[in-house]
């Protein structure tokens, strides 16, 4: 069993919808959760960056952390078909440090 | 800000040759840097962390001698991929731990990624 489970996708949605994304790992010793968005032949883009439970708004963007269930979660509000993309959680134990990533979950946002 | 470059963004080489990767990190300095890499649609593999000023921290699995890593400024790492076979193409990615350490922004941020392909 992988540490961090992301569902591959792909999730298609039509523009101006709301985009979900979640993750689910096993270690409680993780501490720092991230969101990063990655284009086709990119590297990955920070979006989101939360620590501990709870949630943060950025924009378009919210990061939910429910560390009692061991799930993150972030929303894109008003889709966009620029928002079409690879989204990748990752953790980790102590900022800064090694991080561990979900597999990436494909999203086509439709015009 | 926190923004890291690498060079060249691809790179065609026969096998058997070396390949050497740069990463930097533009604006900011970086005790920590990291190097990926990645298949088609799937994750990132972490291959290395390196520290500047001393060796390298290699995951299992990967080939010190193969994948030689130098940090050796707060602001470049660099990637050799020795004797390169066509098993070895692949996307490879470096990042570098940036932003207030311990702070809201102390995490990992990405360079655009080399392309190598081995023929």
């Amino acid at each position: 069993q992988k540490e961090v489970e992301q569902d591959p996708g792909p999730l298609s949605v039509p523009e101006g919808a709301i985009v979900s994304l979640n993750c689910t790992y096993s270690n409680s010793a993780f501490q720092y959760f991230m969101w990063y968005r990655q284009y086709s032949r990119k590297g990955p883009e920070l979006l989101m960056y939360t620590y501990s439970s709870g949630n943060k708004e950025d924009g378009r963007f919210t990061a939910q952390v429910d560390k009692s269930s061991k799930y993150i979660s972030l929303f894109i509000r008003d889709s966009q078909p620029s928002d079409s993309a690879t989204y990748l959680c990752a953790m980790s134990r102590a900022a800064g440090n090694k991080l561990t990533f979900g597999g990436g979950t494909r999203v086509l946002v439709k015009p | 800000g926190a923004v890291v470059s690498q060079h060249p963004s691809w790179v065609i080489c026969k096998s058997g040759t070396s390949v050497k990767i740069e990463c930097r990190s533009l604006d900011f300095q970086a005790t920590t840097m990291f190097w990926y890499r990645q298949f088609p649609k799937q994750s990132l593999m972490l291959m290395a962390t390196s520290n500047e000023g001393s060796k390298a921290t290699y995951e299992q699995g990967v080939e010190k001698d193969k994948f030689l890593i130098n940090h050796a400024s707060l602001t470049l790492s660099t990637l050799t991929v020795t004797s390169a076979h066509p098993e070895d193409s692949s996307f490879y990615i470096c990042s570098a731990r940036g932003g207030l350490a311990g702070g809201p922004t102390d995490t990992q941020y990405f360079g655009p990624g080399t392309r190598l392909t081995v023929l």
